[in-house]
């Protein structure tokens, strides 16, 4: 099992360019979701997806959409960055259900927008 | 408001020192505590869940126990590699489902 991985792990962009953060799990999680990590704020839930069709919004969902199309992937799409964008990006799953809420995280994307 | 406090933000301890770490929450109705270790550069790896107050898990040098108001991360006579950022979260039965509200974090540093 490779677990949740993410791509890429690092990326430059500038000032209202688009993008998409690639997640993808091999362990038929039902819950998928998107942190974002800053210094000195923690992690913070952007999106998340209790199963293929179905997204919801977290604390941090303004400038970034995302969709389920299949269990295995949930992207994250950038539409127009801008510099408070810049942070470390973690994908993570879990079970869903009761007594599989733990969460694994993938390595994260590293992203600078200029 | 649902909150969860990691303390202290910085932890400094010789090898061989042990120590602990405190996760204090408020959330209306636990589902559940989890423990993370986070190293530079890397997504946070799970260490511990638990479910309910009384509750202890263990691994290697590492034991998390947790009460109605808080959790400990023991960590017992430490070593070098177990300096790391340490990230407690919470899920709760008011939040959506599975929705994790994490800590900032303990800075864990152990000098040889």
């Amino acid at each position: 099992n490779a677990g949740v991985t993410q791509t890429p792990k690092f990326q430059v962009l500038k000032t209202g360019q688009s993008m998409t953060l690639q997640c993808a799990q091999d362990m038929n999680h039902e819950y998928m979701s998107w942190y974002r990590q800053d210094p000195g704020m923690g992690l913070r839930l952007i999106h998340y997806s209790v199963g293929a069709g179905i997204t919801d919004q977290g604390e941090v969902p303004n400038g970034y959409n995302v969709s389920r199309s299949t269990t295995e992937d949930f992207p994250l799409r950038l539409l127009s960055a801008a510099p408070s964008q810049t942070s470390v990006y973690f994908c993570a799953s879990s079970g869903g259900g009761w007594g599989q809420e733990t969460q694994y995280f993938g390595p994260g994307t590293r992203l600078l927008v200029l | 408001e649902d909150q969860v406090t990691q303390s202290p933000e910085a932890l400094r301890l010789q090898e061989g020192e042990s120590s602990s770490l405190n996760c204090s929450y408020t959330v209306s109705g636990l589902r559940g505590l989890f423990w993370y270790r986070q190293d530079p550069g890397k997504g946070p790896e799970f260490l511990f869940t638990l479910y309910s107050a009384g509750e202890e898990k263990e691994k290697e040098r590492l034991k998390a126990t947790l009460t109605k108001k808080e959790s400990f991360l023991h960590i017992t006579a430490p070593k070098p590699e177990d300096s790391a950022t340490y990230l407690c979260a919470v899920v709760h039965y008011g939040g959506s489902q599975g929705n994790l509200i994490f800590g900032k974090g303990t800075k864990l540093s152990v000098k040889p």
